[in-house]
């Protein structure tokens, strides 16, 4: 199948301090790509939907001034988490589709600790 | 956000024991996705149903899609320890190309 790459794969920063996530589709073109948020032992929460070229949707109880997006090109998207505090640490995983109503590729999933 | 309730939310079997999980939901699915994540790993897809009442089978795991397009189940006739896991389902509605993820079923296999 279609390969995601997630960088980085873990991260601790310190709280107040910004941490990008990059999402790679590595052999396929993504026009649409989502990112999820998971914690221990809990499903997938979808965060936002990003889309090559314009503004990702976000959704609802999302604050899409701490977490931005940004979908530069049809092979890469990136998540910041802003002013990080210790109630953002978690589990960031994306996904990309080739297509609607196709299997989704997930990334590794990038692990970010705040302290 | 969204969430889908699945059922059970944890089962522990003793290996070659059976095992279901069901997914419902309350709107009609346009179709519905099945992942697994391994503890520590990132979800793989299984599979698709898209047609009313189909059944997809993939060696011992068996996939329904209900009649109504509203649930689904997944069921793995005699479990072993590889399929230790937590299985999800993902929901899709017409008219939208997003998935919501279902609450997750975590399947432990007992030797």
């Amino acid at each position: 199948g279609a390969v995601v790459s997630q960088h980085p794969s873990w991260v601790i920063c310190k709280s107040g301090t910004s941490v990008k996530i990059e999402c790679r589709s590595l052999d396929f073109q993504a026009t649409t790509m989502f990112w999820y948020r998971q914690f221990p032992k809990q499903s997938l929460m979808l965060m936002a939907t990003s889309n090559e070229g314009s503004k990702a949707t976000y959704e609802q109880g999302v604050e899409k001034d701490k977490f931005l997006i940004n979908h530069a090109s049809l092979t890469l998207s990136t998540l910041t988490v802003t002013s990080a505090h210790p109630e953002d640490s978690s589990f960031y995983i994306c996904s990309a589709r080739v297509g609607i109503g196709t299997e989704a590729f997930f990334g590794q999933g990038t692990r970010l600790t705040v302290v | 956000g969204q969430q889908v309730m699945q059922i059970p939310q944890y089962q522990h079997v003793q290996e070659g024991e059976d095992f279901t999980t069901y997914c419902n939901s309350s709107t009609t699915l346009s179709n519905i996705q099945w992942y697994k994540q391994r503890p520590g790993g990132h979800p793989v897809f299984l599979i698709q149903l898209v047609k009313s009442g189909e059944v997809k089978k993939q060696k011992r795991l068996t996939f329904q899609f209900g009649e109504a397009k509203k649930n689904s189940s997944l069921h793995i006739t005699a479990t072993q320890t590889t399929d230790v896991g937590t299985y999800f389902c993902a929901l899709a509605t017409s008219g939208t190309y997003k998935y919501i993820f279902g609450t997750g079923t975590r399947l432990k296999v007992l030797a």
